[in-house]
């Protein structure tokens, strides 16, 4: 079975904080992605990426930032939070079929 | 880049009956298409896929239709049951950047 795993389930940040959600998946997948989710807009891509140390921008990057340095860990950053970045972020791994796995999700409050 | 409409935004069947879900897409090159059921407070899992060259695929109670022609595709759950009751979402391969576009969603409710 495929594992992807999130660093934290639920997280509180303030406003201006810098924020790291971690990813990892244990499947030797090549493709990993960062969504977030909104009611009613469904699942919105922010980035992805191909392989180690590749990036590539989503629909809605603006605010985030991502880091891979290993092929299993697919990090995403907001330099500085936002209440407006509060919701659910889901991280997901798929290899050259395209089949799509998805983490447990972090929910984050931006206060 | 693909363009992913899905209909209805909600969905109220009564136990027993079927249900359909239906998603447009824009890529004409768009090969792959997923649907992933989300429970409350859980993870999308994928349910049922279909790629480009067929055009109908079946699992027990779920079904995908696809019409390439008129760049549509449709999930089909008969004698549905209340443990059906979630968020469905479709997607489409953007094959220009090989990364799915998902649409925003049906919440399906099986009234028992």
């Amino acid at each position: 079975d495929v594992k992807v795993t999130q660093s934290s389930r639920y997280l509180v940040k303030r406003t201006g904080e810098k924020v790291f959600l971690e990813c990892v998946q244990d499947m030797d997948h090549e493709n990993m992605f960062w969504y977030r989710q909104d009611p009613g807009l469904g699942l919105r891509l922010i980035y992805f990426s191909y392989d180690v140390k590749m990036k590539e921008k989503g629909d809605i990057p603006e605010g985030y930032s991502v880091s891979r340095e290993k092929k299993e860990r697919f990090s995403l950053i907001l330099e500085s939070a936002s209440t407006n970045q509060t919701s659910m972020y889901l991280c997901a791994s798929s290899d050259f079929t395209h089949e799509q796995y998805f983490g447990p999700g972090t929910r984050l409050t931006v206060t | 880049g693909e363009n992913v409409e899905q209909h209805p935004s909600t969905l109220s069947v009564q136990e027993g009956d079927s249900a359909v879900i239906k998603c447009t897409y824009s890529d004409s090159a768009s090969n792959y298409f997923p649907w992933y059921k989300q429970e409350l407070g859980k993870r999308p899992q994928l349910i049922i896929d279909i790629r480009s060259n067929v055009g109908e695929k079946k699992d027990q109670r779920i079904a995908v239709t696809l019409n390439k022609t008129a760049k549509h595709f449709s999930l089909h759950i008969t004698e549905t049951q209340p443990e059906d009751s979630a968020v469905y979402f479709c997607a489409a391969l953007d094959t220009g950047r090989r990364a799915l576009t998902f649409g925003s969603g049906t919440r399906l409710q099986v009234q028992p």
